[in-house]
């Protein structure tokens, strides 16, 4: 089955700057790769996702690279604000028939110093 | 509402003892699925749903857990026979699989947890 690994399991930025987060996964089948967000005490939540079609998606301060290639994608977070204070996980999935499961990594907890 | 829903948001049990929780998702997603998460980890996958069928359980759902979705809508979550590593975060969510492959949301939505803790 798919294995996802996530690093680094803690990243501690200062206010404005930039975060990077990686992930590397196997199972070659894989083409869809979410991003969820998890404060404290609440839900995962979905902020950026991409599938294997697309190499790059932004969304304002955010954006998700994929290489198919090398099986990695990672998420950047520029401008970091002290909300963006969460654990972040990373995840694969194939696609497609009758398996649309997610696996995820182990999660990375950011911390923005203001 | 148009989120998911869980119930109850936190649950203590004796080990030995048979609990049982709800996930209600939202009302136009085909798939349900239940993850277990403890601390420091991401979500592990149990099972899904596509409708009131159950299409995959993971080998972490031993006997003693079992999921229904008897209608397609809500689904529950049993858990026979505590035991102490039981105790962790379990997560619902749910999703629409469709045939348009332009438009539609593969993200799951997830409920905010049931917190299991056997003591």
């Amino acid at each position: 089955g798919e294995n996802v690994e996530q690093h680094p399991s803690t990243l501690s930025v200062q206010e404005g700057d930039s975060a990077v987060i990686k992930c590397t996964y196997s199972d070659s089948a894989s083409n869809y790769f979410p991003w969820y967000k998890q404060e404290l005490g609440k839900r995962p939540q979905l902020i950026i996702d991409i599938r294997s079609n697309v190499g790059e998606k932004k969304d304002q301060r955010i954006a998700v690279t994929l290489n198919k290639t090398a099986k990695h994608f990672s998420l950047h977070i520029t401008e970091t604000q002290p909300e963006d204070s969460a654990v972040y996980f990373c995840a694969a999935s194939p696609l497609g028939g009758s398996n649309y499961k997610l696996t995820f990594g182990k999660g990375t907890l950011l911390t923005v110093n203001p | 509402d148009t989120g998911v829903s869980q119930n109850p948001r936190h649950k203590i049990t004796k080990r030995g003892q048979n609990v049982t929780f709800r996930c209600d998702p939202i009302s136009e997603h085909n798939r349900l699925y239940w993850y277990r998460q403890t601390l420091g980890q991401g979500p592990e996958f149990l099972t899904y749903f596509q409708n009131e069928a159950q299409l995959e359980k993971s080998r972490l759902l031993s006997d003693r857990f079992s999921a229904e979705r008897p209608k397609g809508s809500f689904s529950t979550l049993e858990i026979q026979r505590t035991e102490q590593g039981d105790s962790a975060m379990y997560l619902c969510a749910s999703s629409l699989a469709g045939q348009d492959r332009v438009t539609y949301n593969y993200g799951y939505t997830f409920g905010s947890g049931t917190r299991l803790t056997v003591v």
